[in-house]
């Protein structure tokens, strides 16, 4: 079975460019969550799908950041613009669903790593 | 409120060198979930172990082993005998699936080094 797949691994992009980051889980899990790692910090929570809705969007920054989750698949993070301080590890994870505790056992892709310069 | 402290930084040894890593967290919830994860080199994050709050029983798994503390709210981690390989940064995280929703609150890590 494969595992939370994210592309690109690693994104390098100006200040003020675009980049779209995306993540695909595994299949037939129904949440999915993106968190981040900025300029060596803990690693925290974005935001939360179950299957194209979101949950939680407590942890988004700011409206320069934008996920989508179509049709309750992949998932699509936007950055526009990027700024400098958006710089780090974003990792997607998924989980099954339903009850707990497998249901709620989160697996985590590699990441991609984000520079902005 | 929700929180995983991570105090120490870096961690420093030699091979073959017992290493323990400590995890204090701060909950509100009865119900919740403890986790390790391992961050190597390469990036991505390695789950290590999942621990509910009504299983305080320590667990071994080869030379790693945890210490699970209620009384303390502290979840160690020790590794026996270091290897090199075991250079990463490690994490622990806190998840409260009644209040806190599915998200899981990540310490700062502690990056450990294992020389040979």
């Amino acid at each position: 079975e494969a595992g939370v797949t994210q592309f690109p691994s690693h994104s390098v992009i100006e200040k003020g460019q675009t980049v779209t980051l995306r993540c695909d889980p595994i299949s037939g899990h129904d949440n999915l969550y993106w968190y981040r790692r900025v300029m060596g910090k803990e690693i925290k929570f974005l935001l939360h799908f179950v299957k194209e809705s979101k949950q939680d969007e407590s942890g988004m920054p700011n409206n320069r950041f934008l996920a989508e989750r179509t049709g309750g698949t992949y998932s699509t993070l936007k950055v526009q613009p990027a700024e400098l301080e958006d710089s780090g590890v974003y990792f997607c994870a998924s989980s099954l669903g339903g009850g707990l505790p497998k249901g709620y056992e989160q697996y985590f892709g590699p990441g991609t790593r984000l520079t902005v310069t | 409120a929700q929180k995983v402290t991570q105090a120490q930084t870096e961690i420093s040894v030699v091979e073959k060198e017992d290493v323990t890593l400590d995890c204090v967290y701060e909950t509100r919830d009865t119900t919740y979930y403890l986790f390790w994860y391992k961050q190597p080199p390469s990036g991505e994050l390695v789950f290590l172990i999942r621990r509910n709050s009504f299983d305080e029983q320590n667990e071994i798994s080869g030379r790693y082993s945890w210490n699970f503390q209620k009384s303390t709210s502290s979840f160690n981690f020790t590794i026996t005998a270091s290897q090199v390989v075991d250079s990463a940064v490690y994490f622990c995280a806190l998840s409260e699936p009644n209040t806190g929703g599915f998200k899981t609150i990540f310490g700062a890590g502690t990056r450990l080094f294992v020389k040979a």
